[in-house]
């Protein structure tokens, strides 16, 4: 089955640092691959998404590339901001099949916890 | 303007009891699901719903039963909860669309609801 695998966290950075957390996945198929980021208390929001191999998404300074030959997604952000302390997911959707339409299914990641200070 | 919203926001209640959580979507999203978020912030999809269709029901105790009564709702009601029942629970949306292009979809989530089984 498909799999999304994070690099263990807590991540804990200075204000300006530069950020990388590695994604690797594992699936049957084509699937497209996210970045959805949990501030606390709140849901999560679509950060970035790429939804096939060597596309780059970037939002928000934050950047990640669907590396097919490594199926990787790594999301790295040059110069990292308080505001940016939040919980980061990734995650992968594939095809899965019910009643013999194929609809797509999120598989996420453990999740990262990333805390910046001042 | 809340496009997903949950209530209620946390629930507190006793072993063997019966409770629901209920979601409803502004977005005009045809599609709609449940997700289990455990206390290492790790997500599981539950069950997802098209159309008031039920398309997606992982491997989930038959006391928890999703309902769709209209594409803007889905439902969950609880039945005996127990301890391992306490977690946060999210409700996302997403557009409609079948096949390949299902899996380039954002989905997008609900607040959480923080259930707590005492």
């Amino acid at each position: 089955g498909n799999s999304v695998t994070q690099m263990e966290g807590p991540v804990t950075l200075s204000e300006e640092a530069f950020l990388t957390i590695n994604c690797t996945y594992t699936a049957t198929g084509y699937p497209s691959l996210f970045w959805y980021v949990q501030y606390p208390g709140e849901g999560l929001q679509l950060l970035l998404k790429a939804t096939k191999a060597d596309d780059k998404g970037s939002n928000k300074g934050f950047e990640a590339t669907y590396r097919k030959e490594t199926t990787s997604f790594h999301l790295e952000k040059g110069s990292v901001q308080v505001s940016d302390s939040a919980v980061y997911f990734c995650a992968l959707s594939d095809l899965t099949s019910a009643g013999g339409t194929s609809y797509g299914k999120l598989t996420f990641g453990q999740g990262t916890i990333l805390t910046v200070h001042p | 303007d809340t496009a997903v919203s949950q209530t209620p926001k946390y629930l507190v209640t006793q072993m063997g009891n019966d409770k629901s959580i209920k979601c409803e979507q502004n977005l005009g999203h045809d599609t709609m699901y449940w997700y289990k978020q455990d206390s290492k912030k790790f997500l599981k999809i539950m069950f997802s719903y098209n159309n008031k269709e039920l398309i997606i029901n992982e491997t989930v105790p038959n006391r928890f039963s999703p309902k769709s009564p209209d594409k803007a709702h889905l439902n969950l009601h609880i039945n005996s909860l127990e301890l391992g029942d306490s977690a946060v629970y999210f409700c996302a949306s997403s557009r409609g669309l079948a096949g390949w292009k299902m899996t380039y979809n954002e989905q997008f989530f609900g607040p959480g609801t923080r259930l707590t089984v005492l």
